[in-house]
């Protein structure tokens, strides 16, 4: 059963520095990796999604790598502002068949502070 | 850009009864999936459908069924509600071809008292 796990639990930061966050899976055999910000009690919004055949994508300041081989993604994010603070959600779905549900980490917590 | 509707957004339902909840993807999404949030967890994975049937299936209780309508829309119906039913619950669409990026609605909050 694939486990997503998401470090660290909670991060705070001042305005403008970079920051990484860290996602990892226990299965290797993904068809891909996305990326959520979730603000709380709302919905979740798409930030970067990156096939399995990637090593990145990159939004603006947004930065998402993949590493398969060692199941481990991370979000990278320059110049963090107080609108960045959110819940950022990882993601994974599942290779072979037909099936794409989405296995969640819990989240990492980030408050950029003004 | 249109995005996934849910109806409604708030539904207070008292224990034993029933609720639907209704989701509108994207146009020309044709893939539907739902999820359950509970207070401080991560979204689990309930149900999904693809083209009008049912594709996957997570851990949805036997006391609730989807289905999805031939202009797409889908509906979850929950009867005999308890409550840890209490959650949000989240409705995702995604397009073929698209490397199956889901884009998520805003969720309707479902409380049970």
């Amino acid at each position: 059963k694939q486990e997503v796990t998401q470090i660290p639990a909670a991060l705070s930061v001042p305005e403008g520095e970079n920051l990484v966050l860290n996602c990892s899976f226990t299965d290797s055999a993904i068809y891909n990796l996305q990326w959520f910000r979730q603000d709380p009690g709302k919905g979740l919004t798409s930030l970067l999604l990156i096939q399995s055949s990637q090593r990145e994508q990159t939004s603006g300041r947004l930065n998402a790598s993949l590493d398969k081989s060692s199941g481990r993604s991370t979000l990278y994010i320059a110049a963090s502002q107080p609108g960045d603070s959110a819940t950022y959600l990882c993601a994974v779905t599942a290779s072979g068949g037909s099936n794409y549900k989405l296995t969640f980490g819990k989240g990492t917590l980030l408050t950029v502070n003004p | 850009a249109a995005g996934v509707i849910q109806s409604p957004r708030h539904l207070i339902k008292e224990k034993r009864e029933t609720a639907t909840l209704k989701c509108y993807p994207i146009p020309r999404h044709d893939t539907v999936y739902w999820y359950q949030q509970g207070p401080g967890q991560d979204p689990q994975f309930l149900i999904s459908f693809y083209e009008k049937m049912q594709s996957d299936k997570g851990s949805i209780p036997d006391r609730f069924s989807a289905q999805q309508f031939s202009d797409y829309h889908s509906e979850l119906n929950m009867s005999s509600l308890e409550l840890g039913d209490s959650a949000l619950y989240f409705c995702a669409s995604s397009l073929p071809g698209t490397y199956n990026e889901q884009f998520f609605g805003p969720g309707t909050r479902l409380t049970v008292l």
